[in-house]
């Protein structure tokens, strides 16, 4: 069992140029998220997905777009990168009545 | 609306304890987690604590919660090198909504 794995592992990518950043899990959790983390900032949600063909925005969704055809996958799209994007982004997953999230490795991402 | 609070850093000599702390907002707050990110890697969860519980214990963790003073603690006993990381406070405000991480503290153990 995988859990959660995302790709790629790190890109850079030139300021304009459209990217998705791919996140996938074995677990049939309902519930996906996706964080951007920097420094001084800590984890921000930028949008999330309580269920297949459902999503909502977090607290920085700006310039980002979700999609949620089904339970397994939950890509972030970054329609026109802008330099501001550059961090490391992570997938997460919830399920239960804890509500427990588990986290994938993150994508390294850099726009020039 | 809703907040959590961590000091940045915590140095500490290998061996001794660790104790992590961490303030939230939000009364209504259910669950609290802790989690751990090293260097490079996601974050893992460490524990988590009800909140209609006190403490709980798991091995050479401990939490310790005050509902009244809205304050979370991570002990970590007999710290070890492999503890350093980057410890993450979380809390879940309401069913179905995505937690709220604070800004993460700094372990750094020293042999």
């Amino acid at each position: 069992i995988a859990g959660i794995t995302q790709a790629p592992t790190s890109q850079i990518l030139a300021a304009g140029r459209r990217m998705t950043l791919r996140c996938t899990q074995d677990m049939r959790h309902n519930a996906m998220y996706w964080y951007r983390q920097d420094l001084g900032l800590g984890l921000r949600l930028i949008h999330y997905s309580n269920t297949a063909g459902t999503t909502g925005k977090g607290e920085v969704p700006d310039g980002y777009s979700v999609s949620r055809a089904n339970t397994d996958d939950f890509p972030l799209t970054l329609a026109s990168a802008v330099p501001s994007q550059t961090s490391v982004y992570f997938c997460a997953s919830s399920e239960g009545p804890t509500d427990t999230q588990y986290f994938g490795p993150g994508t390294r991402l850099t726009v020039l | 609306g809703e907040d959590v609070e961590q000091s940045l850093f915590l140095s500490v000599r290998e061996g001794d304890s660790s104790v992590i702390n961490c303030t939230y907002t939000d009364s209504s707050s259910t669950y609290l987690y802790w989690y751990k990110q090293e260097p490079g890697a996601g974050l893992q969860l460490l524990t988590y604590i009800f909140s209609n519980m006190d403490m709980k214990q798991d091995q050479r963790l401990t939490v310790l919660l005050n509902k009244k003073d809205k304050h979370l603690s991570l002990r970590i006993a007999d710290t070890q090198t492999g503890d350093s990381a980057i410890y993450f406070c979380a809390e879940r405000a309401q069913a179905g909504t995505a937690l709220i991480f604070g800004k993460g503290t700094t372990l750094s153990v020293s042999s």
